[in-house]
């Protein structure tokens, strides 16, 4: 079993639709979470952070559930400028490295 | 350039070859970081650099993977005797940071590895 988990997908979404991504970590260690962006064959870049708070960042809102290992993101009013792969992560201090998921795929359609 | 540069950008190599891969890190940034990205994956965690140290290589698939940073600045992710299996996209990333925090990371474009 992945330490992050995603559904790979593709979310195929006509564009203004909401749409909502969920990713499950089990290191229990795992400190913070953040969503990455990855266009195709280009490098990952960072979305948001993810707070238990929650974190809102224009059309984006960020989850985490620390009880349940959990954590989400949310796009409202989708773009076609939206369309790439969404990396959950999360970053554990003791091993100072980054643990991807799979990716999401989104593909926003006209 | 301000970005973390790497080369080449685009490498096939027959197997049994061995390549070498660089990365020019944003300048001043304390750590250095390799992933390595199959098709269709995330990344996945290589090694991590110091300065020159390399305080972790846990990720490195086989002893046939063998990175450095001898002046605390470029780094080489070198890898013998290719396998078809070592097929992959290989990212760099740097951090001003003596952490890899998540929000303090910026990665290079990669080295796309083919082996044939």
């Amino acid at each position: 079993r992945k330490e992050v988990e995603q559904d790979p997908g593709p979310f195929n979404v006509p564009e203004g639709a909401t749409v909502a991504f969920n990713c499950t970590y089990s290191n229990s260690a795992s400190q913070s979470f953040f969503w990455y962006r990855q266009d195709c064959r280009k490098e990952p870049k960072l979305l948001m952070s993810v707070y238990s708070s929650g974190n809102e960042d224009g059309r984006f809102t960020a989850q985490l559930n620390r009880a349940s290992q959990y954590i989400s993101l949310l796009i409202r009013d989708s773009k076609l400028s939206d369309s790439a792969t969404y990396l959950c992560v999360a970053y554990t201090g003791g091993g100072n490295k980054l643990t991807f998921g799979t990716g999401t795929q989104l593909k926003v359609e006209l | 350039g301000a970005g973390v540069s790497q080369s080449p950008r685009y490498k096939v190599a027959k197997r049994g070859q061995d390549v070498a891969l660089r990365c020019d890190p944003i300048s001043g940034h304390v750590s250095l970081f390799w992933y390595q990205q199959a098709l269709g994956q995330g990344p996945e965690f290589l090694t991590y650099f110091q300065n020159e140290a390399q305080l972790d290589k846990s990720g490195l698939p086989s002893d046939r993977f063998f990175a450095e940073r001898p002046e605390g600045s470029v780094s080489t992710l070198k890898i013998q005797r290719t396998q078809q299996e070592d097929s992959a996209v290989y990212l760099c990333a740097s951090s001003k940071e003596g952490r890899g925090f998540g929000n303090t990371i910026y990665f290079g474009e990669g080295s796309w590895l083919t082996v044939v």
